[in-house]
């Protein structure tokens, strides 16, 4: 298995390009999750899906948009960066519905919007 | 809503010495605690989890203890090695909720 997987590992943007983030899980999980992580700030949710062909905004979804494209995959996408989404972007995905399973994260993608 | 508050770092201890990282939560309900860890460059991995109140988790030699009547999840280890430097977040989720509140993370690093 090879957990949960996000592509690409780095990125580089100019403040207006578009960009979309894939994460991919593989352990049939229900639920799968997007959040950044900035300095000082812990994880932050932006959005989630608590199943296929749904979606829900997190804390911070202002500038994002999500894809639930099936149980597989959950892609974020920016439609049109600004230096304030220079971050770190997590995707984790989790059985779900009780409140005491693990969440399985990615690896991260390092985004720097100039 | 729920929150959770631990210990601001960066932590420094020499290798073989003791570790807590303090970490305390408000939250409505019957809360799930787990402590995550991040190594340099990678994801978050959970630690260790608690489910109920006076459950104790334990992982690679770490252990933290629910403790509802003083809201609070201390993470501690007997003797650090610098393998587990690494920041370490706690977290919450509610009953019948998965969604996570982390905590700002606690770096912490171990010197030979």
């Amino acid at each position: 298995n090879a957990g949960v997987t996000q592509t690409p590992k780095f990125q580089v943007l100019k403040t207006g390009q578009s960009m979309t983030l894939q994460c991919a899980q593989d352990m049939n999980h229900n639920s799968m999750y997007w959040y950044r992580q900035d300095p000082g700030m812990g994880l932050r949710l932006i959005y989630y899906s608590a199943s296929e062909g749904t979606t829900d905004k997190g804390e911070v979804p202002n500038g994002y948009n999500v894809s639930r494209l099936n149980k597989r995959e959950f892609s974020l996408r920016l439609e049109s960066a600004a230096p304030s989404q220079t971050s770190v972007y997590f995707c984790a995905s989790i059985t779900g519905g009780r409140g005491t399973d693990t969440q399985y994260f990615g690896p991260g993608t390092r985004l720097t919007v100039l | 809503g729920d929150s959770v508050t631990q210990m601001e770092g960066p932590v420094t201890l020499s290798e073989e010495a003791f570790l807590t990282i303090n970490c305390t939560y408000t939250a409505t309900g019957y809360p799930s605690l787990f402590w995550y860890v991040q190594y340099p460059g990678e994801g978050l991995q959970l630690l260790l989890k608690a489910t109920k109140a006076d459950d104790k988790g334990s992982n690679k030699g770490f252990e933290a203890t629910y403790r509802k009547e003083t809201t609070s999840f201390h993470l501690e280890k007997g003797s650090v090695q610098v393998s587990d430097s690494a920041v370490y977040f706690c977290a919450l989720a509610n009953f019948g909720n998965e969604k996570l509140t982390f905590g700002t993370g606690t770096r912490l690093t171990i010197i030979p």
